[in-house]
């Protein structure tokens, strides 16, 4: 079985810019969450799709937006990007709605200049 | 506002003895905890959870315990081997809120050969 793919794996954009990263989640699982991990903030959470639904968000700006396709892909918007967005953002998979375990993608590397 | 923490922030073991990486939590919503594993240019991989209603659970080398009433849960690696050096990371999830993990700072564990 394939894991939780997220492409592209870098990025260098420059502020002002907006940016679009994909997940593609473990086959068979409905779900997607993204997480944002800096050296000082450490791992967040940005928010959960389900079904193409958002079920959860975390707390971060109007920037930071996304969506779930029905085959369960998802992608992840920032727009008007800032220095303070460069960061590793990753793509976790889950197989149903009760269960906890997330799968996690290697993550995209994004960097602001 | 940390509601998970890692109070250490690395550990040295020898291979073979035990490596005992501690978490505490201050939020009493939390219902579910869970462990990963990251590599350097990895995502986080999922080692183990728990939920609140247990105190221990265990799968091979890794098992987590959980004290509820003083918040603290912990993760005993034993024996440990010089491929568990990683960094290691503790989440909770709140009840009612699906994969919305609240994550740690994470522990860099190494294991002296």
């Amino acid at each position: 079985k394939a894991g939780v793919t997220q492409t592209p794996r870098y990025l260098i954009k420059t502020r002002g810019q907006q940016v679009t990263l994909s997940c593609s989640p473990i086959s068979g699982h409905r779900s997607v969450s993204w997480y944002q991990q800096t050296p000082g903030q450490g791992l967040q959470f940005l928010f959960e799709y389900f079904s193409e639904t958002q079920r959860n968000k975390g707390n971060f700006p109007g920037r930071f937006s996304g969506r779930q396709f029905s085959n369960s892909r998802s992608e992840m918007n920032v727009s008007t990007l800032e220095l303070g967005d460069s960061a590793l953002y990753l793509c976790a998979s889950g197989e149903g709605q009760g269960d906890t375990e997330a799968f996690f993608g290697q993550g995209t590397r994004l960097t602001v200049v | 506002d940390q509601q998970v923490k890692q109070n250490s922030p690395s550990l040295s073991v020898q291979e073979g003895r035990i490596s005992i990486l501690n978490c505490d939590y201050t939020n009493s919503m939390f219902d579910y905890f869970l462990w990963y594993k990251k590599y350097p240019a990895e995502g986080p991989t999922f080692l183990i959870s728990i939920s609140s209603i247990k105190d221990k659970n265990e799968d091979g080398r890794f098992t987590v315990f959980l004290n509820k009433s003083a918040k603290h849960l912990s993760l005993h690696i034993v024996p440990s081997q010089p491929g568990d050096s990683a960094v290691y990371f503790c989440a909770a999830r709140r009840i009612g809120s699906a994969r919305q993990l609240t994550f740690g700072s994470g522990t860099q564990l190494t294991v002296l050969p």
